[in-house]
């Protein structure tokens, strides 16, 4: 029962392009949505969230877009760096159970 | 200062053997989480406690037992160990009780291998 899935288990970019990485989900419940970001042999750190009542937060060199219809969300970089490169993990919850649900991440690497 | 600390990094152990997991937090959080993250590289949560009552219990074996001897800790106990319990577990906090939109501070992550 994967209701957040992340279709793109890699992405490669060019230093100074955009990176956008993709994020679906199934359950209409949920409203509140968060990017976390995972190097190697360290836990996910929090990066940008956005709450069901808006269709884009923006911070700095990251912007993430909701798509409610669609049930979509995207994270895009830009410009993208080389310390960008790690595993991104799009994550929803409902305000109605405590349970985050996690996506199975995207490793974007960043080349100089 | 680490936030959220997770002891040990790295676990290697046989079958049958029992383990356990410590985690503990310095910020000072209400809630705290136990997460799987298995072979498909999904992160699942496995337990949460608030203030030591236990608030979710997914669907994992009898054989996982978390215990709160404080809000600050929430350790994790498996007996029995199995194959398919090799996986890198991570501890996590969060401020509030409920995780609505709450954001969670996560450790480094335990890395079980039972061989």
């Amino acid at each position: 029962d994967q209701q957040v899935k992340q279709n793109s288990p890699s992405l490669s970019v060019q230093e100074g392009r955009i990176s956008i990485l993709n994020c679906d989900y199934t359950n209409s419940m949920f409203d509140y949505f968060l990017w976390y970001k995972k190097y190697p042999a360290e836990g996910p750190t929090f990066l940008i969230s956005i709450s069901s009542i808006k269709d884009k937060n923006e911070d700095g060199r990251f912007t993430v877009f909701l798509n409610k219809s669609a049930k979509h969300l995207s994270l895009h970089i830009v410009p993208s760096q080389p310390g960008d490169s790690a595993v991104y993990f799009c994550a929803a919850s409902a305000a109605n159970n405590n349970d985050m649900r996690f996506g199975a991440g995207t490793r974007l690497t960043v080349k100089p | 200062d680490t936030a959220v600390s997770q002891t040990p990094k790295y676990l290697v152990t046989q079958m049958g053997n029992d383990k356990s997991i410590k985690c503990e937090q310095n910020l000072g959080h209400d809630t705290m989480y136990w997460y799987k993250q298995d072979s498909k590289k999904f992160l699942k949560i496995m337990f949460s406690y608030n203030n030591k009552e236990l608030i979710i219990n997914e669907t994992v074996p009898n054989r996982f037992s978390p215990k709160s001897p404080d809000k600050a800790h929430l350790n994790l106990h498996i007996n029995s160990l199995e194959l398919g319990d090799s996986a890198v577990y991570f501890c996590a906090s969060s401020r509030f009780k409920w995780v609505g939109a709450n954001v969670l501070t996560f450790g480094a992550g335990s890395r079980l291998t039972v061989l």
